[in-house]
């Protein structure tokens, strides 16, 4: 059982270098997010999608971008990378109707120096 | 705008009963759910209140007093590997969980 997949688990970037977070759910969910957590805090909302060509600002989006060109996949880009984007990513999916479980990846964690 | 609170950090001994609680105010409010997060590791589910009342699973329990906004989470009979986060999150209609910050758990012997 598949459920969200996330790439890369780990990884390391220089300021100013850009990136994507890959993530990929093979559930048919509708509804796609990605939360970025620091140390010792709770999951803050980047951004999300509620179907395939629509995504939405969460809390956090400055210094991010999403694409949702299919149900299955949900890539977040980091443009030209600060150290405040050091963090761990979980991206994360439900099926459409309220209530319903979210599911999240195993997450990634990045660093950047 | 929306605001969930969380006690930052909790001590409990093997085999006791430990609550956390959680309070809200969000703009919409559809659910509560908690979460379980080991360190390093993703969330994962344990309950889902929507009605007013108790919801008992196993050795969990949580609590919705949606006038109040207010939930707990009550763990009975607490084991070494209940050491954990745990999240309270509002579902605002299924468009955007929003999380609060955990509460720190360690559970000792």
């Amino acid at each position: 059982n598949a459920g969200v997949t996330q790439t890369p688990k780990f990884r390391i970037l220089k300021i100013g270098q850009s990136m994507t977070l890959q993530c990929a759910q093979d559930m048919n969910h509708n509804y796609m997010y990605w939360y970025r957590q620091d140390p010792g805090m709770g999951l803050k909302l980047i951004y999300y999608s509620v179907g395939a060509g629509i995504t939405d600002k969460g809390e956090v989006p400055n210094g991010y971008n999403v694409s949702r060109s299919t149900t299955e996949d949900f890539p977040l880009r980091l443009e030209l990378a600060a150290p405040s984007q050091t963090s761990v990513y979980f991206c994360a999916s439900s099926s459409s109707a309220s209530g319903n479980t979210i599911y999240f990846g195993e997450g990634s964690w990045l660093t950047v120096v | 705008g929306q605001n969930i609170d969380q006690p930052t950090e909790m001590t409990a001994t093997e085999g006791a009963i430990v609550q956390i609680n959680c309070t809200y105010q969000t703009s919409g409010f559809n659910g509560l759910f908690w979460y379980q997060q080991h360190a390093g590791e993703a969330p994962t589910f344990l309950s889902y209140n929507v009605l007013d009342g108790l919801e008992e699973k196993g050795r969990f329990s949580s609590f919705l007093s949606r006038s109040k906004g207010y939930s707990y989470l009550l763990l009975k009979e607490l084991q070494m590997k209940d050491s954990a986060s745990y999240l309270c999150a509002v579902d605002n209609y299924g468009q955007n969980f929003v999380f609060g910050p955990g509460t720190r758990l360690s559970v000792l012997p």
